[in-house]
């Protein structure tokens, strides 16, 4: 079946070091891919998509590209600030649109 | 504004209670999910609706109840079957069901059993 994987955290990390935050996925077809952002006590909020091969999402400074050779979907920044702090998650929507699937999220922490 | 509204923001269940958790949208969306999140489990899927008087059963339905009489409302029914209920619960809806679509969340209601 469809699934996630990402990282798993927590990351730790001082304010403007580089980000990376791996994912990869599974899943037959084309799904289409979302970085999804949550802050302590809140729902999630979209942060960016991409919907085909090589696109790549951006948003707030973050970036990730979907590369079909490696089935993966990794989210980047150049230089987090403490107000990134959150949890993160990857997901797909594959062709059939059902509904979409999380991976289990990684937490991040930037220090000042 | 246009949102998904979660009700209550928190909530105390005694065992052997049924509860009900509301979820709204003014979003003008066909399709509703239901999610459930645990600590280090990511994101669940209870149940989902495609469009109105009719829902689908997720991945971990069993204990659960929805219905979907109004695009807008789409409540889930904690019953006394479920055997762990304290979770986090997300309410999404998203203007339809292709792959492109993404989804909007409420705010969330927390769930604890006392």
């Amino acid at each position: 079946g469809n699934s996630v994987t990402q990282m798993e955290g927590p990351v730790t990390l001082s304010e403007e070091a580089f980000l990376t935050i791996n994912c990869t996925y599974t899943a037959t077809g084309y799904p289409s891919l979302f970085w999804y952002v949550q802050y302590p006590g809140e729902g999630l909020q979209l942060l960016l998509k991409a919907t085909k091969a090589d696109d790549k999402g951006s948003n707030k400074g973050f970036e990730a590209t979907y590369r079909k050779e490696t089935t993966s979907f990794h989210l980047e920044k150049g230089s987090v600030q403490v107000s990134d702090s959150a949890v993160y998650f990857c997901a797909l929507k594959d062709q059939a649109g059902t509904a979409l699937i999380f991976g289990k999220g990684t937490t991040l922490s930037v220090s000042s | 504004d246009g949102g998904i509204t979660q009700s209550p923001k928190y909530l105390f269940r005694k065992e052997g209670q049924n509860v009900t958790l509301s979820c709204e949208q003014n979003l003008n969306h066909d399709a509703m999910y239901w999610y459930r999140q645990d600590p280090g489990q990511g994101l669940r899927l209870i149940y989902y609706s495609q469009i109105v008087n009719d829902f689908q059963k997720g991945d971990i339905a069993e204990g659960y109840s929805v219905s979907r009489e109004k695009k807008e409302s789409f409540p889930l029914t904690v019953t006394s079957a479920q055997k762990n209920p304290t979770a986090f619960y997300l309410c999404a809806s998203s203007i339809g069901q292709a792959r492109n679509t993404e989804a909007f969340f409420g705010q969330g209601t927390r769930l604890t059993v006392v």
